[in-house]
Order: C-alpha cells, then structure tokens, then sequence
C-alpha cells in the first residue's frame, strides 16, 4: 500500500497571505489528523477529521481550519499566515479507530 | 491532562554503544505506549508499541517495557549504529470518543558518531 503522501513538501509564503496544504491518507484509512511540528512547542494536535466530520480538535486559533473529502483526503487552511506559524506541518492517518498513526513527510512551511 | 517526559536531548554516542532514553507518562486510565522515530526530513515512523503494564515492545533491536508501577516506557537498544541517529518520540494514547488522539514527548535527538 501507498503511505501516506502530503503536498506540497514545501511552501514559502509572506505574512497575511493564506494557504492551502493537502493530504491523501492510506487506502482504506478514514481518520486524519494534522500536527504543527516546531522546534519550540514540538509537536502539537491541530484537528482530527472522520469520515468528513471533525472529531477533535487542538488548541489553535480559527485561522486554522480544515475539512475532509468523501474519499478521505483532507486539506488545512491556514489564513491571515504570521510568522509563528513557520512549521512542520504533519498529516497522518489510521483506519478509524486504532491506536496507532500513520505518518506523511509533512509539508515544510515557511511565512516570511 | 495527560503528559509525557522525556530526557532533553542531544544524546551523542559511538557506535556499539549502549542506548537509553527516558520516558515517564502521567495519564488516567491505561494508555497505550508507543515510541516514535523522525529521520531527518521525513515524517514520523511508529518503533514500537505496548498496549499493556508488563508489555515488552521490540524492533530492530530497540526494546521498551511498559512499566505501570514506574509510569515509564524507556528505550533502549544494545548497541547503536551511525544509521540509528534521529529524534525519538515517547507517546501515549489512549480512547477517547472513538479517537486515539497521541499525546508526545518533546523528542530527543540521537547522534551515533563512527
């Protein structure tokens, strides 16, 4: 099987701009969730969606949302991009209920 | 909420070396452990597991006991490679509404020098 596969690996944005970051999670798999990975905080829990419905989510603010599609991909959005959001950013996947993660290369963002 | 420990980094060692790396949680209920491996510019990878007290998880030479009395699930692996160098998570999950949400260690950094 396929793993996990983030797009794009990398991204350079300036500030106040938004974007957009996508994830195809493992055939069958119907959970996904993404994490900010940064040197100060590690790595931090942004949402999780299931079967197109959010089922958790972290502590960031509105600016970061996300959804996910009908055949399990999901994307995160990020507007009004501040410098602190310079990050990792991490998507992974589990078949829906299991303990385990499944883990893309994440997307590297970087807001100037 | 629940929590987990683990030693500050870089740990720096010679090849063949012995590894230890510290890991204590604090969780209600019983979580499952896991330990997590990041090489450099790629994603995380799952090492190994245990999903309960007195579980041993192994591979590729790392091992790890979930230890319930001591709150600790430290990896060790006998003798280390220069191919072993990455960050090293410590995590634990455990049910919650159908999710199993991992809470992380702040990672430690290996570098296994020839």
């Amino acid at each position: 099987k396929a793993g996990v596969t983030q797009t794009p690996r990398y991204l350079i944005k300036t500030r106040g701009q938004q974007v957009t970051l996508s994830c195809s999670p493992i055939s069958g798999h119907r959970s996904v969730s993404w994490y900010q990975q940064t040197p100060g905080q590690g790595l931090q829990f942004l949402f999780e969606y299931f079967s197109e419905t959010q089922r958790n989510k972290g502590n960031f603010p509105g600016r970061f949302s996300g959804r996910q599609f009908s055949n399990s991909r999901s994307e995160m959005n990020v507007s009004t991009l501040e410098l602190g959001d310079s990050a990792l950013y991490l998507c992974a996947s589990n078949p829906g209920f299991y303990n385990e993660q499944f883990f893309g290369p994440g997307t590297r963002l970087t807001v100037l | 909420g629940d929590s987990v420990t683990q030693m500050e980094g870089p740990v720096t060692l010679s090849e063949e070396a012995f590894l230890t790396i510290n890991c204590t949680y604090t969780a209600t209920g019983y979580p499952s452990l896991f330990w997590y491996v990041q090489y450099p510019g790629e994603g995380l990878q799952l090492l190994l597991k245990a999903t309960k007290a007195d579980d041993k998880g192994s591979n590729k030479g790392f091992e790890a006991t979930y230890r319930k009395e001591t709150t600790s699930f430290h990896l060790e692996k006998g003798s280390v490679q220069v191919s072993d160098s990455a960050v090293y998570f410590c995590a634990l999950s455990q049910a919650s509404g159908g999710s199993y949400i991992p809470t992380f260690g702040r990672g430690t950094s290996l570098i296994v020098h020839p």
